[in-house]
């Protein structure tokens, strides 16, 4: 079974510029979640989606940054424009089922680097 | 402080060795976890304890929880060179749990 992809693995753009991430989750999970570490920082929780629905969005910095699931399948989260304290890792996660306590099954992160 | 804060920060053991750190959150949770994130990795998840578990075993991990403190331990006994790595509490909180927050993590040498 494959397991969660991202797709770039590394990003390097200049500030005021666009950059769109991309997770494929394991199949089959409905659940994606999206966390990002900025440097010297804990990792910190984006959001969550259930199939295409966001359940909880609560962690987004700021409306610079737009994640989608379209059809509940892969997920992107652009940021425009990129800011400097933008960098940092990007990870992307998958769990199977909800209502329960699951296992989020990580990426190996994406590292924007914003210049 | 933050929420699912390790301690320490850095632990440096020979192989054989046992490891054991700490983790401390604040509020209440459902679940806790910890991962293992190997240098330029993702994260693995190692093993997830229940609000209404005290102690959890998985191969050479033990996991103990104490609501009371609202504290946990990991520990790894006869380290091995592979486990070199950063680990990481993440409390889950919400009706499921889901919504995980990390704390800053404990990086783990283990000298062959």
């Amino acid at each position: 079974e494959a397991g969660v992809t991202q797709f770039p693995s590394h990003s390097v753009i200049e500030k005021g510029q666009t950059v769109t991430l991309r997770c494929d989750p394991i199949s089959g999970h409905d659940n994606l979640y999206w966390y990002r570490r900025v440097m010297g920082k804990e990792i910190k929780f984006l959001l969550h989606f259930v199939k295409e629905s966001k359940q909880d969005e609560s962690g987004m910095p700021n409306n610079r940054f737009l994640a989608e699931r379209t059809g509940g399948t892969y997920s992107t989260l652009k940021v425009q424009p990129a800011e400097l304290e933008d960098s940092g890792v990007y990870f992307c996660a998958s769990s199977p089922r909800q209502g329960t306590y699951n296992e989020q099954f990580f990426g190996p992160g994406t590292r924007l680097t914003v210049l | 402080s933050q929420q699912g804060e390790e301690d320490p920060q850095a632990l440096s053991i020979q192989e054989g060795e046992n490891a054991t750190m700490n983790c401390s959150y604040k509020t209440s949770i459902n679940n806790l976890q910890w991962y293992r994130q190997n240098s330029g990795r993702g994260l693995v998840h190692l093993i997830l304890i229940r609000s209404n578990e005290r102690e959890k075993h998985s191969g050479r991990l033990r996991v103990t929880l104490d609501t009371s403190k609202k504290s946990s331990s990991l520990l790894i006994t006869a380290s091995r060179a592979a486990d070199t790595a950063s680990y990481f509490c993440a409390t889950g909180r919400g009706a499921a749990g889901n919504k995980l927050t990390f704390g800053g993590g404990t990086r783990v040498l283990v000298k062959p």
